[in-house]
This record gives structure tokens, sequence and C-alpha cells, in this order.
């Protein structure tokens, strides 16, 4: 029973291509997040969606686009896929009251553009 | 802006050793406080937290307190095991009223048997 679950796992794909990262949760949290961690471990936010809305939207390059179908789910969508895309992108989740600050992850995907 | 600031990594240690992880962070307002910690292939997990000044989080036998007057929430254990191998991550939310967690740059520990 996996509480945020990410796929693919590992993503090895091409400059130029279009890909996307799925992220489920089964927590029942209205907040969900997908956060960047580069080859240093650097974690930095991208985006916080809360029931399906758009919250937070770091500096994050356009062609990354994060979708919410319904708040138990939140893709990530990479046009023009670029070298410095590389990482490991997590994508997380937490309840309602802003004030835990406790985030569950899941396992991360890592994306290797070549 | 909020930030975290802790000590370069990476870290080696016996078993058995002590453990100090520096943490300080700026920030307006009163922050949460919490350490993360990733195991090799895995996603972050909160380890411990503070929610107001000298509050102290514990965990699995490591400690953390909040120190208001010196912006500081190291992270200690007094013997560390070959399991505790991980990456640290310091972080704080609500700082100036935003939800968003502020990571540190995270400190590779590794213990030796």
């Amino acid at each position: 029973d996996t509480a945020v679950s990410q796929t693919p796992k590992y993503l090895v794909t091409q400059m130029g291509n279009d890909k996307s990262i799925k992220c489920e949760q089964n927590l029942g949290h209205d907040t969900m997040y997908w956060y960047k961690q580069d080859s240093k471990k650097f974690l930095k936010i991208m985006f916080s969606y809360n029931n399906k809305e758009l919250i937070i939207n770091e500096t994050v390059p356009n062609r990354f686009s994060p979708k919410s179908p319904d708040k138990a789910h939140l893709n990530l969508h990479i046009n023009s896929l670029e070298l410095g895309d590389s990482a490991v992108y997590f994508c997380a989740s937490s309840p309602r009251d802003r004030n835990t600050g406790e985030l569950f992850f899941g396992e991360g995907s890592r994306l290797t553009v070549l | 802006g909020d930030s975290v600031t802790q000590m370069e990594g990476p870290v080696t240690l016996s078993e058995e050793a002590f453990l100090t992880i520096n943490c300080t962070y700026t920030a307006t307002g009163y922050p949460s406080l919490f350490w993360y910690v990733q195991y090799p292939g895995e996603g972050l997990q909160l380890l411990l937290k503070a929610t107001k000044a000298d509050d102290k989080g514990s965990n699995k036998g490591f400690e953390a307190t909040y120190r208001k007057e010196t912006t500081s929430f190291h992270l200690e254990k007094g013997s560390v095991q070959v399991s505790d191998s991980a990456v640290y991550f310091c972080a704080l939310s609500g700082g100036g009223g935003s939800e968003k967690l502020v990571f540190g740059k995270g400190t590779k520990l590794t213990v030796n048997p």
C-alpha cells in the first residue's frame, strides 16, 4: 500500500523529447508538490497544488506543466527536454493543516536526458 | 527570503560515534523546523520536528532543539549505527506565512562498522 507512488521510476530519453511523470497519493491529502533534486542532492520546490488549484509556482521554465485531474493526482509534463533537466523528481503530499509541515514523499523518478 | 544552511558533508563516522549535524536558518515570522532523512534509493521521510522555540524533537535516538536565539536546529545522536547512513536534510516551513517547505542542501552521513 504505497502512500505516494510515482511512475516511472527511471526515465532515459533524448534531448527535445516530451515526457510525463505521474504521481498518485492514497492518503486523502489536499496538497501535492513536485520537487527537483539535482546531482548534488539539492532539493527545490517546483509546484504545489491544493485541491487541484495551483498555489506555488516557483521560477520554473514553462516547458514544465503540472496537471492535477483530481486531488489525488499531480502529473508533471515536460516539453522539449534539455540536458539540465536531468535530475530526480519527487512528488509529495501533505494534509491541509499548513502548520504540520510534514510532507510524504514518493520514491522519486530519475530522469536522464541524453 | 527564507533559507536553511547546513554543514557541508560528507560526514564519515565509525559505529557508536557521536553525531552532530549543524543547521541554522533565516526566516521571518515563526517557522516550524524539521529534519528529513533520505536513505539510499528512497524518498525523503520525516525524522523529527519542532514547532516553536525551545521545543525538542526526537525520534530513533536523534534529537534537535529549536533555538530561536541562535536560529539553530542542530541534529544530534549519541551513538550512530551503520543503518543511519543516509542524507539528512534540515528544513523549515511557515516562515513569513508561506506554506512551502524550504530545504537545506543536505548532509551525507556514512557510518562504518
